[in-house]
């Protein structure tokens, strides 16, 4: 069975500082791993993903993400945080049945 | 534009009183999926449709129906709601073609709130 753990229910961050959000996963075969993040009152929407390639992928708003096969391990990192990016973030694994497990979502909050 | 399309998207009903909730998706997507989201429980499944009249239950179904009578719908339906389905739910839908990449586009959400 798959699964995805994001082992912080909240990360907080000062304006202009890094940011790391942290995902690890389980999955039979090669995994396709996503990214999703959820404003207040809205849906989930796509960030960014791993398909196979580069190790480092970039997404939308600035954001990219580290694959990392040893540690099975797919961390959302960004340079410099924004207050507007705080929200609710998922991450995501697909394997070989195309069914995909979201973990429970990780709060970043960004302070001014 | 592709978009999944939830309604209604706030909906207030009564114990025992059934109750559809409609998803729609104009992607030609083959997987659909019914999610309801609690605080500090994440996303939980409902059910799933691999393709038409084809679906499966997730990990949370007991109390809930689905159907796939067509490749673009996916209704949720309650037939005898109860308080502890007071939730957010949310319709998601991907290709799941052999090879397929893509990523989960998902609907506004639907806030039941059962009384």
């Amino acid at each position: 069975a798959q699964s995805v753990a994001q082992p912080e229910d909240q990360v907080n961050v000062a304006e202009g500082n890094p940011l790391t959000v942290k995902c690890t996963y389980s999955v039979s075969g090669n995994p396709y791993l996503f990214w999703y993040v959820q404003y207040p009152n809205r849906g989930l929407q796509f960030l960014l993903k791993y398909i196979t390639g580069d190790n480092l992928v970039k997404g939308s708003y600035g954001f990219e993400a580290e694959f990392n096969k040893s540690q099975t391990s797919f961390h959302l990192k960004k340079p410099s945080a924004l207050v507007s990016d705080s929200a609710l973030y998922f991450c995501a694994v697909r394997g070989g049945s195309y069914i995909p497990t979201f973990g429970r979502g990780t709060s970043l909050i960004v302070h001014p | 534009e592709a978009q999944v399309t939830q309604n209604p998207r706030y909906l207030i009903t009564v114990t025992g009183k059934k109750l559809t909730v409609t998803c729609s998706q104009n992607m030609n997507h083959e997987y659909m999926s019914w999610y309801r989201q609690d605080p500090g429980l994440g996303l939980r499944q409902i059910y799933y449709s691999m393709n038409v009249e084809v679906t499966d239950k997730g990990d949370v179904p007991e109390g809930y129906k689905v159907s796939r009578k067509e490749k673009r719908n996916f209704p949720l339906i309650l037939e005898s709601p109860s308080p502890n389905q007071t939730s957010l739910y949310f319709c998601a839908s991907s290709s799941n073609l052999r090879g397929s990449s893509t990523e989960a586009f998902f609907g506004q959400g639907t806030r039941l709130t059962v009384v």
